[in-house]
């Protein structure tokens, strides 16, 4: 299995550009999530989906879109970069809603100038 | 690549020492905890979790423990190895859909 892959690894945009960050994981898992990651701060959820079609805020979803039409994808959307977008990008699934261990993505770090 | 800021604490051991590294965590009401490990550049890595009916854990050379009371985490890493220098974060789930929240990580640094 490979797990949970990210794509691209880095990325830079200008502001106001979008772009979609990819999300894949093998492992048949129904839950799947996007955390950011900043300086000096823990990791924190953007989206989740807790199955096929099913799709739910976290603590900072403001200028993120998600959809979930497969179970193995969960991309990330950014409708209009900013800057303070820039942060690194993480990718996790598990196998139960709670309680069970996450797998995390290599993560993907953006840039915004 | 760097995955966390300048400013996380930091615990500097010798190769060979056991290493505790501790968190507090914010929510009473929190029924399941976890500790990672996130080597650079890398994503984070799952070590060994503890719900809130037990008080201690054990893997392997690793154990957490549990202060309810003061709410309280630990990690200990006994016989501590240069490969274990890395980030480690704890997260509390206190409900929903894996709602953890993470601290903010220390940075642990082993010399050989």
């Amino acid at each position: 299995n490979a797990g949970v892959t990210q794509t691209p690894k880095f990325q830079v945009l200008k502001t106001g550009q979008s772009m979609t960050l990819q999300c894949a994981q093998d492992m048949n898992h129904e839950y799947m999530s996007w955390y950011r990651q900043d300086p000096g701060m823990g990791l924190r959820l953007i989206h989740y989906s807790v199955g096929a079609g099913i799709t739910d805020q976290g603590e900072v979803p403001n200028g993120y879109n998600v959809s979930r039409s497969t179970t193995e994808d969960f991309p990330l959307r950014l409708l209009s970069a900013a800057p303070s977008q820039t942060s690194v990008y993480f990718c996790a699934s598990s196998y139960e809603s709670r309680g069970t261990e996450q797998y995390f993505g290599p993560g993907t770090r953006l840039t915004v100038t | 690549g760097e995955s966390v800021g300048l400013h996380l604490p930091t615990l500097s051991v010798q190769e060979g020492d056991n290493s505790i590294i501790n968190c507090a965590y914010s929510n009473s009401a929190s029924d399941y905890f976890i500790w990672y490990k996130q080597e650079s550049g890398k994503g984070p890595q799952f070590i060994i979790d503890i719900r809130s009916n037990m008080d201690k854990r054990q893997g392997q050379r690793v154990t957490v423990l549990l202060n309810k009371t003061v709410k309280h985490l630990s990690l200990q890493i006994a016989a501590t190895q240069p490969g274990d220098s890395a980030v480690y974060f704890c997260a509390e789930n206190s409900g929903g859909f894996q709602k953890l929240v993470f601290g903010t990580g220390t940075r642990l640094l082993v010399s050989p």
